[in-house]
Formats: structure tokens, sequence, C-alpha cells
């Protein structure tokens, strides 16, 4: 059955970084679009990213733009987020899902606390 | 970015009851890009309806999507307990996948 997994979320400073995985199962990775949301304590969801089979198309969210890299690996079923120049309001779970027919399937999502 | 804006925000019905969810988009979609999702407490989303009208596999047959250019409906027929959550539409076109802010449904 499908899975995705999340990981690499934690506590982190303001202006720091981290890279999100998400690793994925059950179905044939390269195959699929792949997004990135997310959802801040207590709000609602946000779309932040997306890629294309094979990666040739990205596009991204205003609130990341220049800040946030999606990327994947289709050798090892896993997509990225590169996440730089955190700030407290980027405090959320991050949610990987496949984009099939909107978003199919979603991971159980990894946490980031931006705070000092 | 094509805003999207749901409501009511706040929808208190009683099992059995009809419940509307209205989201709507400040721009014609002109594609048929829009799903809806339902997020239970401590949970993960769950896609409910793609391509405005089209049930995810193993969505029961009471959960109704509908609309076109800017004004989208989720019906739910007949209210069970178990359908209390935040219901959430999206429009997933290109280049951005917006959400609507959310209805929560208390029964």
């Amino acid at each position: 059955q499908v899975q995705l997994v999340e990981s690499g979320g934690g506590l982190v400073k303001p202006g720091g970084s981290l890279r999100l995985s998400c690793a994925a199962t059950g179905f044939t990775f390269s195959d699929y679009y792949m997004s990135w949301i997310r959802q801040a304590p207590g709000k609602g969801l946000e779309w932040l990213s997306y890629i294309s089979r094979g990666g040739t198309t990205i596009y991204y969210a205003d609130s990341v733009k220049g800040r946030f890299t999606i990327s994947r690996d289709d050798a090892n079923n896993s997509l990225y987020l590169q996440m730089n120049s955190l700030r407290a309001e980027d405090t959320a779970i991050y949610y990987c899902a496949r984009r099939y027919s909107g978003n199919d399937f979603w991971g159980q999502g990894t946490l980031v606390t931006v705070s000092s | 970015e094509i805003m999207l804006t749901q409501s009511p925000g706040t929808l208190s019905l009683s099992p059995g009851e009809r419940a509307t969810l209205s989201c709507r988009a400040y721009e014609n979609l002109d594609s048929n890009y829009l799903a809806w999702y339902q997020q239970k407490p401590g949970q993960t989303p769950r896609l409910l309806i793609y391509g405005i009208s089209s049930r995810a596999a193993g969505i029961p047959d009471r959960f109704s999507g509908s609309g076109s250019g800017t004004d989208f409906t989720l019906t739910i027929s007949r209210l069970e307990p178990e359908d209390s959550a935040v219901y959430y539409c999206q429009h997933y076109g290109t280049p951005a996948n917006t959400f609507g802010q959310g209805t929560k449904v208390e029964i």
C-alpha cells in the first residue's frame, strides 16, 4: 500500500536551515508529481510546492519562494524540501503528499519548530 | 494564485441532517481541478472529492461535490457523528495549489 514517511523536522533557530525528507513506498514514485504542504499549529492547510515527474516543472507558494527548494531522487524514491532562512512563522507540521487527482495520499507529517 | 474562500466558518448540525459547504474562487477556475479534504483532530487530511465531483476511493456516497466557475459545494447528505471534522477545498491547477481556510462541521 502507498506509504509516505516524512523525516528531518525539529527545532531550529530563526535564520537557520533544515532539510526534510519523504520516503515513498507502495507505488512507482517516478510516475507521480509530489507536493509539500504545511499546517501551522491550530491553523489551516497551506500548499508550499510541487514537483513534476522527472523534476522538470516546479512551483512554489509566494510565502516560501526563494527560501525553500523542492527536489526528488527517483532512484531512492525520495522527496526533499530544503528550507533556508527559516522564520518563526514557518513553524508547522510539514506533509508530503502524492499529487494525483488533488493530493490522494499524505504522510503523517514532521514537525518543524522555529524558535530561539 | 487563485484565492479560495470557504463558508460558513463553522456549521453545527444534527445527525441525519444535510450539510452544505461552500468554496468560492476569486477567479474562474478554467479547469475542473477542485478537490475537497476532510481532516479530523490529530489526523492527516483525507481526500474526499477531486475533479469537482468525483469521489475518491472508499468515500461514502453521502459525500458529493458540485459547482463550476467560481462557486463550488460539498454536500454531506446524511450526517453521521464521525463526519465531525474540518473540511478544506483546494484548487490544484497550475501554478499554485491554494487551499481554502476550512469549514468546521460540528455534529
